[in-house]
C-alpha cells in the first residue's frame, strides 16, 4: 500500500514570498490533516479535512495560510506571504477508522526554510 | 481543550538499560493516546496506541505503554534499549468519536543512548 505522498521535500524561500505544498493521501482515506512542526517541538494541527470539507481550522493562521482539497483527494497548503517564523516541517497525514480503530498515517513532510 | 505534557526534554540511557518516558495528558474524558517516534530526517512512526480495553498496550520494537486514568498518564517503557532507539519520542492525544479528531502532540523527549 502506498503511503502519504508530499512534495516538494525541501523548499527555501525569502520572507514575503509565497509557497505551496502538495499532499496525496492514502487511497480511500477520507480524512486529511496538515500539521506544522517547528524545530524542537511536536507537530501542531493546522487544518483537518473530511472529504473536501473543512472540519477544523481553528489553529490555521488564516491571514497568510490557506488550504484546499477540491476533489476530496489531493490537498494543497499555501503560505502567502511567508514569515521567518514559518520555517518548519509541514506534515500531511490521512486517517481511516477500521477494525483497529483510528489509523493515522503521516507523510515524510516538506521542510520549509524562510530566509 | 486537550493538552499533552512530556516533562523530560532529554533523557540519557545506557545501552541495555531500561527506559521510561513520561507523558501526562489533559482531556475531559478517556482520549485516544499514542506514542510516535521520529528519527533525524525521518517521518513519524507509530509505536503504539490506546483506545480502550487493556490498559497495558504492546507496540512495535519492544515498546509498551500503560494507561493510568487516575494519574492521566500514558508512560512509554522498554526493558532494554538499543542504540537504534536514539530518536525523538512524541506522546499524542486524540478525541474519540469522530469529528474534529486531529492529534495534540507533546513537545517531545529526545532520547540519547550511551554505549
Amino acid at each position: 500500500e502506498a503511503g502519504v505522498a508530499q512534495s516538494p521535500r525541501y523548499k527555501i524561500i525569502e520572507k514575503r514570498q509565497s509557497v505551496a505544498f502538495w499532499c496525496n493521501p492514502i487511497s480511500g482515506h477520507a480524512t486529511l490533516y496538515w500539521y506544522q512542526q517547528i524545530l524542537g517541538q511536536g507537530p501542531k494541527l493546522l487544518i483537518q479535512f473530511q472529504n473536501n470539507g473543512v472540519v477544523d481550522d481553528s489553529q490555521l493562521p488564516k491571514d497568510r495560510f490557506s488550504a484546499e482539497r477540491l476533489k476530496g483527494v489531493d490537498s494543497t497548503l499555501k503560505i502567502q506571504p511567508a514569515k521567518l517564523e514559518d520555517s518548519a516541517v509541514y506534515l500531511c497525514a490521512s486517517t481511516i477508522t477500521g477494525l483497529e480503530g483510528l489509523q493515522t498515517y503521516f507523510g515524510p513532510g516538506t521542510r520549509l526554510t524562510v530566509l | 481543550a486537550q493538552s499533552v505534557t512530556q516533562p523530560d526534554i532529554h533523557i540519557t540511557v545506557s545501552e541495555g538499560a531500561s527506559l521510561e518516558l513520561r507523558c501526562n495528558y489533559s482531556y475531559g474524558a478517556t482520549p485516544y493516546l499514542f506514542w510516535y517516534v521520529q528519527s533525524p530526517g525521518q517521518g513519524l512512526q507509530l509505536l503504539l496506541k490506546y483506545f480502550s480495553g487493556d490498559t497495558l498496550v504492546q507496540g512495535i520494537k519492544g515498546f509498551e505503554a500503560e494507561f493510568k486514568r487516575s494519574q492521566s498518564s500514558f508512560n512509554l517503557r522498554k526493558p532494554s534499549v538499543h542504540w537504534s532507539d536514539a530518536a525523538e519520542y512524541f506522546c499524542a492525544v486524540g478525541a474519540p468519536g469522530g469529528g474534529a479528531d486531529g492529534l495534540t502532540f507533546g513537545k517531545g523527549t529526545h532520547l540519547i543512548i550511551q554505549p
